[in-house]
């Protein structure tokens, strides 16, 4: 089973369209959170949401709306997109005694 | 959270002991070190963690200095699986999640 995954793997779209990126963990989790690593292989936190409640948010743009319709899921959608938005994101959860966090395979956005 | 300084990239021989150096000089007292991989454009994997005293888990051990301003983590017989780069973060918890900033990581060369 896989503990957190994401769908689709791959999306190619054009500059201005509107795209979800969905995300589910079944580790019993009560926090999950969106990264983004960009062409230079910076990660970096863009949101997180602890029982469905958004805790962090790192200075994002507001194109970028992330949803939780429960604690297992959170969604990523995406407004507008522009050529800069072309990353991998990735989704991860964390809970337990260690407190780490497991990552999703990421899904590799391409704006063209 | 703390700033962390890591060689940008290793190499060591298969079945030898990999040693990746990371420094943590303004690291605080209720801040921990972690350290996590990203094999080839994968989710980040967690390895270990530790406050201030030395850890060891099934993956590798975590050698943190009596000041905490630095640690090691030790991959004891290395192996071509263990191609990746390595991330040591310092963080602490905020309240219900602990966001993890990724510095550029050390990228570790496993050779025949």
């Amino acid at each position: 089973d896989t503990a957190v995954s994401q769908t689709p793997k791959y999306l190619v779209t054009q500059m201005g369209n509107d795209k979800s990126i969905k995300c589910e963990q079944n580790l019993g989790h009560d926090t999950m959170y969106w990264y983004k690593q960009d062409s230079k292989k910076f990660l970096k936190i863009m949101f997180s949401y602890n029982n469905k409640e958004l805790i962090i948010n790192e200075t994002v743009p507001n194109r970028f709306s992330p949803k939780s319709p429960d604690k297992a899921h959170l969604n990523l959608h995406i407004n507008s997109l522009e050529l800069g938005d072309s990353a991998v994101y990735f989704c991860a959860s964390s809970g337990g005694p260690r407190n780490e966090q497991f990552f999703g395979p990421g899904t590799r956005l391409t704006v063209l | 959270d703390a700033k962390t300084t890591q060689p940008p990239s290793m190499d060591c021989a298969e079945g030898r002991a990999a040693n990746l150096p990371c420094n943590h000089s303004t690291i605080s007292g209720n801040e921990y070190v972690y350290w996590y991989r990203q094999i080839h454009s994968q989710g980040p994997q967690y390895i270990i963690h530790g406050l201030k005293n030395n850890e060891t888990n099934e993956m590798a051990s975590l050698i943190i200095t009596e000041d905490r301003k630095s640690s090691t983590l030790i991959l004891p017989h290395a192996t071509l699986r263990d191609t990746a780069v390595y991330y040591c973060i310092v963080r602490r918890s905020t309240g219900t999640a602990s966001k993890l900033t990724f510095g550029t990581g050390t990228r570790l060369q496993v050779t025949l």
